[in-house]
């Protein structure tokens, strides 16, 4: 079993569309990341979160420790939106990230 | 400021060569990371450095190995290369080491032929 698990793995939404991500992990952590990936390599990171909740624009990311369990929302979804977006966890006091496998998201105009 | 720097972009090798890829940080930046995208293994930690220092290894054969300069430009070896270490490296810089955001470069796209 994976240590970091996502779902789903692909997504298609129709323009204006609610998106909800899930990633779930099995080991204690200091700190979760979701990052996005386009087309062509480059990633960003779009939050790092320990607990709560975090929002930046039209995205959110929540965090459940007891559950081991982080969600990332996208509102108002746009065709910009579509890429590859990657959990990750941080599970020791140096830094080695464990990854999901990520989500492929297209956006329909 | 300028983000993250990898060098070379694009990068053609024959099986049983070397290769050096080289990372950029951040400006006071000190945290380097490196990571192997594959299509089947998706992405996987290779090394942290920090302050000259590498921290933590992933777990990768002692064939990949790197280091970290003074200014914390980092570079990154793979010896004897093996058709599956076609990959695309990407290194990603944090001003401390521990829970910082991470600050991705654009990533070396390594071919082994």
């Amino acid at each position: 079993k994976n240590e970091v698990e996502q779902s789903p793995q692909n997504l298609t939404a129709q323009e204006g569309e609610f998106i909800t991500i899930n990633c779930s992990y099995s080991v204690g952590i200091s700190a979760l990341h979701w990052l996005q990936q386009h087309p062509g390599g480059g990633i960003v990171s779009l939050f790092m979160l320990s607990s709560g909740k975090k929002k930046h624009g039209r995205l959110i990311a929540t965090i459940n420790i007891q559950e081991k369990h982080s969600s990332l929302h996208i509102t108002a979804s746009h065709p910009r939106d579509s890429a590859v977006y990657i959990c990750a966890v941080d599970s020791g006091s140096a830094r080695q990230l464990t990854f999901g496998s990520g989500t492929q998201l297209t956006v329909l105009p | 400021k300028a983000g993250v720097t990898q060098t070379p972009r694009y990068l053609i090798k024959t099986r049983g060569q070397q290769v050096t890829l080289s990372c950029s940080p951040i400006s006071g930046h000190r945290s380097v990371s490196w990571y192997q995208q594959t299509p089947g293994q998706g992405l996987q930690f290779l090394f942290e450095y920090f302050s000259e220092t590498q921290r933590n290894k992933g777990n990768f054969p002692g064939r990949f190995s790197g280091r970290q300069f003074s200014n914390s430009r980092s570079e990154m070896n793979v010896s004897t290369l093996e058709l599956g270490d076609s990959a695309l490296y990407l290194c990603a810089s944090s001003f401390l080491a521990g829970e910082n955001e991470q600050f991705f470069g654009p990533g070396t796209r390594l071919t082994v032929l």
